[in-house]
């Protein structure tokens, strides 16, 4: 079992749709939790940083966060065709590593 | 502000050939890290350098070595280059921290290696 689980899409909606993308995890020891967005053939840019349960929202994004169920989410609000990108989870502890998921990719349709 | 920056774009090599890829941090950042990305996949860790130092590595083999300098650019070194080291390979840097372990990672645009 892979510590780090995406559903590798992809996942299409038309512009302007509330998009929902999920990360299961299975080390109770990870403590913080970014979401990245990558364009193909770029370096991933963070887009969220969360240090505890709950929810943080920025601008159209917000990410959840349930360490009971080992669970992370990342909304997008009123999406647009530039969302259109792989969106990594990537829990960490405190040994300063990241575990990425192999990425969710999003396509939102004009 | 310039952010993470990498050289080269784009690298050819042969198997058996050695590689020296390099990176600086975004401004006011003194730790990096480096992750080799395949294609289709997530990023995987290799190895964090903080004071010049290798604070934590991943679990890739003695090939992959690097250093960091006083001024925390770094560079990353692949040894006797296999085909499937094939990959992106990014940089990423974190700010000063008190906190244990859990620091942003800045990712720059990473460098692509072939090797044939």
């Amino acid at each position: 079992q892979k510590e780090v689980e995406q559903d590798p899409g992809p996942l299409s909606v038309p512009e302007g749709a509330i998009v929902s993308l999920n990360c299961t995890y299975s080390n109770s020891a990870f403590q913080y939790f970014m979401w990245y967005r990558q364009y193909s053939r770029k370096g991933p840019e963070l887009l969220m940083y969360t240090y505890s349960s709950g929810n943080k929202e920025d601008g159209r994004f917000t990410a959840q966060v349930d360490k009971s169920s080992k669970y992370i989410s990342l909304f997008i609000r009123d999406s647009q065709p530039s969302d259109s990108a792989t969106y990594l989870c990537a829990p960490g502890d405190s040994s300063y590593k990241l575990i990425f998921g192999s990425g969710t990719r999003l396509l939102v349709r004009p | 502000d310039a952010g993470v920056t990498q050289s080269p774009t784009h690298l050819i090599k042969t198997r058996g050939q050695q590689v020296t890829l390099r990176c600086s941090p975004k401004s006011g950042h003194d730790t990096v890290s480096w992750y080799q990305q395949a294609l289709g996949q997530g990023p995987q860790f290799i190895f964090q350098y903080y004071e010049e130092e290798e604070r934590q590595r991943g679990n890739f083999p003695d090939r992959f070595s690097g250093h960091q300098f006083p001024n925390y650019s770094s560079e990353l070194n692949v040894n006797a280059l296999l085909l499937g080291d094939s990959a992106l390979y990014l940089c990423a840097s974190s700010p000063p921290s008190g906190r244990a372990g859990g620091d942003e990672q800045f990712f720059g645009p990473g460098t692509r290696l072939t090797v044939l």
